[in-house]
């Protein structure tokens, strides 16, 4: 079955510090890959997917599959990026979403 | 653009009862619905996905009868907890797609339901 691992349940970390939340995954097939963000008092959002290899508020994720993962990157991070991260994954043309447990972020002054 | 909403978005019942929580695209027709549910500090588990006017297909372990769904229209979906109990209790939200972007998913609020 497919699942989606994130070991950090907690990260801090200093603003302009980098910052690396880690997603790993394991799907025997062709996983589409997901980043959301769920900021304080906020519902769940898409931060970014594999798929774009886009960049959205500094973040970035490149999916290797040599590795399963998704990491999730900024280099300099900022307060305003505290909140709770979940990496997630779609099989092969599904749209039902399988969530890691989630990393909670906190970017200290 | 892409709003859903949530209602109520919160509720408290008595064991035993039934509650409704409605989940709504404001701005787009959504041509699925997800119900998701999440325990505290865990994550969101898919508990059943709806598509208009079809019935729910629900995840292994989701009792059907406990948790009723209804996907009556492109921009309404019902999740009811039927004989609720205090082991029900949790953040129930939902989520539509088929609004812009491929295969995006737009979250709801969130419902927190507390059984007594």
């Amino acid at each position: 079955a497919q699942r989606v691992t994130q070991p950090e349940k907690l990260l801090s970390v200093f603003k302009g510090a980098p910052v690396e939340l880690k997603c790993n995954y394991s799907y025997s097939g062709s996983p589409e890959l997901f980043w959301y963000v769920q900021y304080s008092r906020q519902r769940l959002q898409l931060l970014l997917r594999h798929i774009s290899r886009e960049s959205i508020k500094g973040f970035t994720a490149d999916l290797n599959k040599g590795e399963t993962s998704f990491h999730l990157k900024k280099p300099f991070a900022q307060e305003e990026d505290s909140a709770m991260y979940y990496c997630a994954l779609t099989q092969g043309g599904s749209e039902k979403l399988v969530f890691g447990k989630g990393t909670k972020l906190t970017v200290n002054p | 653009g892409a709003v859903v909403s949530q209602h109520p978005s919160r509720v408290i019942c008595k064991s035993g009862t039934s509650v409704k929580i409605e989940c709504r695209s404001l701005d787009f027709q959504a041509t699925t619905m997800f119900w998701y549910r999440q325990f505290p500090k865990q994550s969101l588990m898919l508990m059943a996905t709806s598509n208009e006017g079809s019935k729910a297909t629900y995840e292994q372990g989701v009792e059907k009868d406990k948790f009723l769904i209804n996907h009556a229209s492109l921009t309404l979906s019902t999740l009811t907890v039927t004989s609720a109990h205090p082991e029900d209790s949790s953040f129930y939200i939902c989520s539509a797609s088929g609004g812009r972007g491929y295969n995006e998913q737009f979250f709801g609020p969130g419902t927190r339901l507390t059984v007594l």
